[in-house]
């Protein structure tokens, strides 16, 4: 499987402000997701990232609030803008390394904490 | 109905024992199931994934799949106190193109 790594591990952030979350893979992947893993709870798909084109939002989020970029087939972002301590949580990557295959794999995720 | 339901547990088995844990899902969920297993602190770990009915095994893990029923189960055999650890159920959505619906988690202990 892939190597995915995010940037940064953890952060502590204070309200109002943007973090950028960087993921990054060592080879080519067909497909890329951003989650969300509220403390004690389980993961909750926030969006995918679509190559070259915008990306698709599940219902309860929206692009001003996590814009995200897809530049290439290694490489996403995803922005949380203007925290609040409600997102204060842990964000993943995962990616899909093949067409036709549904395995998910998952980087190692960046704990934010709210101030 | 929430469409992937897990016991939140948690599950506590001696070493040694089996281990089962158990998922159940909506019709609208496909046919492509997966168990990842979480420890504290860590990123989910896929260990198996499932898509026909009957049985899949991998060392000590066996997947169960029954559609019928729908339901997908974990076996653990031989369970250690490393495998204590949160397993996450998840299946892909009918026509949702790679999208995972997780359940909350089964938390299994296993004691010496």
């Amino acid at each position: 499987s892939a190597v995915i790594s995010q940037k940064p591990s953890r952060d502590i952030c204070q309200r109002g402000t943007s973090l950028t979350i960087q993921c990054q893979v060592d080879s080519q992947v067909t497909m890329m997701f951003w989650y969300r893993q509220q403390p004690g709870q389980s993961l909750t798909l926030i969006a995918t990232a679509n190559q070259g084109s915008e990306a698709t939002y599940e219902s309860g989020f929206v692009i001003d609030k996590f814009p995200i970029s897809r530049p290439n087939l290694t490489f996403s972002t995803l922005t949380v803008s203007n925290m609040s301590p409600e997102d204060s949580s842990i964000y993943l990557c995962s990616v899909v390394t093949r067409e036709g295959l549904y395995e998910q794999y998952f980087g190692p995720g960046t704990r934010l904490t709210v101030t | 109905q929430k469409e992937v339901e897990q016991n939140s547990g948690p599950l506590s088995v001696p070493e040694g024992a089996i281990a089962s844990l158990n998922c159940t899902y909506s019709d609208r969920v496909s046919q492509s199931f997966f168990w990842y297993r979480q420890y504290s602190g860590k990123s989910p770990e896929l260990i198996m994934s499932i898509y026909s009915n009957g049985d899949k095994e991998d060392g000590r893990f066996t997947a169960q799949l029954n559609k019928a029923s729908q339901y997908v189960s974990l076996l653990i055999r031989d369970s250690q106190p490393s495998d204590s650890a949160t397993y996450l159920c998840a299946v892909v959505l009918s026509g949702g193109y790679n999208k995972l619906i997780f359940g909350a988690g089964t938390r299994l202990a296993v004691h010496p």
